[in-house]
């Protein structure tokens, strides 16, 4: 079976400071793995994924995230947050011999202060 | 906007009743997923259809069912409901196998 573990519930961190939410993963085979963010009252946003090649990937609104196979990490990372970024987001893993569905993990909700 | 649609936004409805959401994928897009959003159970994937056909099933409780037309868009029928089926039910579609799911904006289910 499939696994995502977000350790932290919730991240605060400066406007105009580097961020990361963490991520780990459990899965059979090479995985498939997404960030999603959640706005209050939306719906998921896509922001980026990893399925094979580089493992530090770009994604969206200058977020990126960086594949580590040896400690089955994949941490969201922005070299410089905005107020803008606070938000709800989501690490899934999608089994490449294990079918489409996301198995997501609980969330992290930052939240980026002046 | 991820081009997926979902109505209602908002459903109240009495415990005991039978209601219906519907999901319209982005164009091109020939699978389509339901998930359901709770505060004590997370994401949770239920059911996925590509091109009509059912192909995969999660979580998805026995008076819950789905189906998808032939003009690609989706019902997620949930019956004989209960106070604990009062969740955000997310519909997500994508073009083909394993390609990446586009969300909609959900639809708000309050069972009372």
């Amino acid at each position: 079976a499939q696994s995502v573990a977000q350790p932290e519930d919730q991240v605060n961190v400066a406007e105009g400071n580097p961020l990361t939410v963490k991520c780990t993963y459990s899965v059979s085979g090479n995985p498939y793995l997404f960030w999603y963010v959640q706005y209050p009252n939306r719906g998921l946003q896509f922001l980026l994924k990893y399925i094979t090649g580089d493992n530090l990937v770009k994604g969206s609104y200058g977020f990126e995230a960086e594949f580590n196979k040896s400690q089955t990490s994949f941490h969201l990372k922005k070299p410089s947050a905005l107020v803008s970024d606070s938000a709800l987001y989501f690490c899934a893993v999608q089994g490449a011999g294990g079918g489409n569905k996301l198995t997501f993990g609980t969330g992290t909700q930052l939240k980026v202060e002046l | 906007d991820s081009g997926v649609t979902q109505t209602p936004k908002h459903l109240i409805t009495a415990t005991g009743q039978r209601v219906t959401l519907r999901c319209s994928p982005r164009s091109g897009d020939l699978s389509v997923y339901w998930y359901q959003q709770s505060l004590d159970q997370g994401l949770q994937f239920l059911i996925q259809y590509y091109n009509g056909e059912e192909r995969a099933k999660g979580n998805i409780l026995e008076r819950f069912s789905a189906q998808q037309f032939p003009d690609l868009h989706s019902e997620l029928n949930l019956s004989s409901l209960e106070l604990g089926d009062s969740a955000l039910y997310f519909c997500a579609s994508s073009v083909g196998w394993q390609e990446t799911q586009y969300f909609g904006p959900g639809t708000r289910l309050l069972v009372l």
